[in-house]
């Protein structure tokens, strides 16, 4: 079986401070977890993803997401927050040895303020 | 050009009503998916297509026929519509999963599609 929880419904942050958006994983192979945002109307973007190796990751629009496999986390960060990074963030885990699809979080919203 | 793209965007009808949503990929992906957002925002696969073969559905009732002519086109055929089936549906592709690290393959979204039945 593979889960995903993102404990969080909604992180408010000034913009320019630092922003983290949290996830936790459960599979019983090894995972492939990835990181999504939907902003107002739209679909699903892809922002990054770990595999394997190197356990941070870097993706688009500054944002990086560190694996810890130890505490089976996944969390989601950025340096400095900005405005335009408001929206609906969801985490989404893959067990590897298994043929399932994505299983995705319930998403965080994420609002920065000015 | 729009990689994923949905219509209608948006859909009201009446409880009872048959109802489709068409799905059209230019990514050249051999995968297509269709998920379920509810009013909560829960994310959940309905449907996956590969190369016009079903290969998931997700304990879905019988009401919901996917149809996929060709690799680039997935529709979503709704019959008897209840109340609950509003939602947005969203669309997306993928090359084509595997067994090893290329069963990690990115899904691209289309825009969705809000379902509202009255």
């Amino acid at each position: 079986a593979q889960s995903v929880t993102q404990p969080e419904d909604q992180v408010n942050v000034a913009e320019g401070n630092p922003l983290t958006v949290k996830c936790t994983y459960s599979v019983s192979g090894n995972p492939y977890l990835f990181w999504y945002v939907q902003y107002p109307n739209r679909g699903l973007q892809f922002l990054l993803k770990y595999i394997t190796g190197d356990n941070l990751v870097k993706g688009s629009y500054g944002f990086e997401a560190e694996f810890n496999k130890s505490q089976t986390s996944f969390h989601l960060k950025k340096p400095s927050a900005l405005v335009s990074d408001s929206a609906l963030y969801f985490c989404a885990v893959k067990d590897s040895g298994s043929a399932r699809q994505l299983t995705f979080g319930s998403g965080t919203q994420l609002t920065v303020l000015p | 050009d729009t990689a994923v793209s949905q219509t209608p965007k948006y859909l009201v009808t009446q409880m009872g009503n048959d109802k489709s949503i068409k799905c059209e990929q230019n990514l050249g992906h051999d995968t297509m998916y269709w998920y379920k957002q509810d009013s909560k925002k829960f994310l959940k696969i309905m449907f996956s297509y590969n190369n016009k073969e079903l290969i998931i559905n997700e304990t879905v009732p019988n009401r919901f026929s996917p149809k996929s002519p060709d690799k680039a086109h997935l529709n979503l055929h709704i019959n008897s519509l209840e109340l609950g089936d509003s939602a947005v549906y969203f669309c997306a592709s993928s090359i084509r999963p595997g067994p090893s690290i290329s069963g990690a393959n990115v899904l691209t979204f289309g825009a969705g599609s809000r379902l509202t039945v009255l």
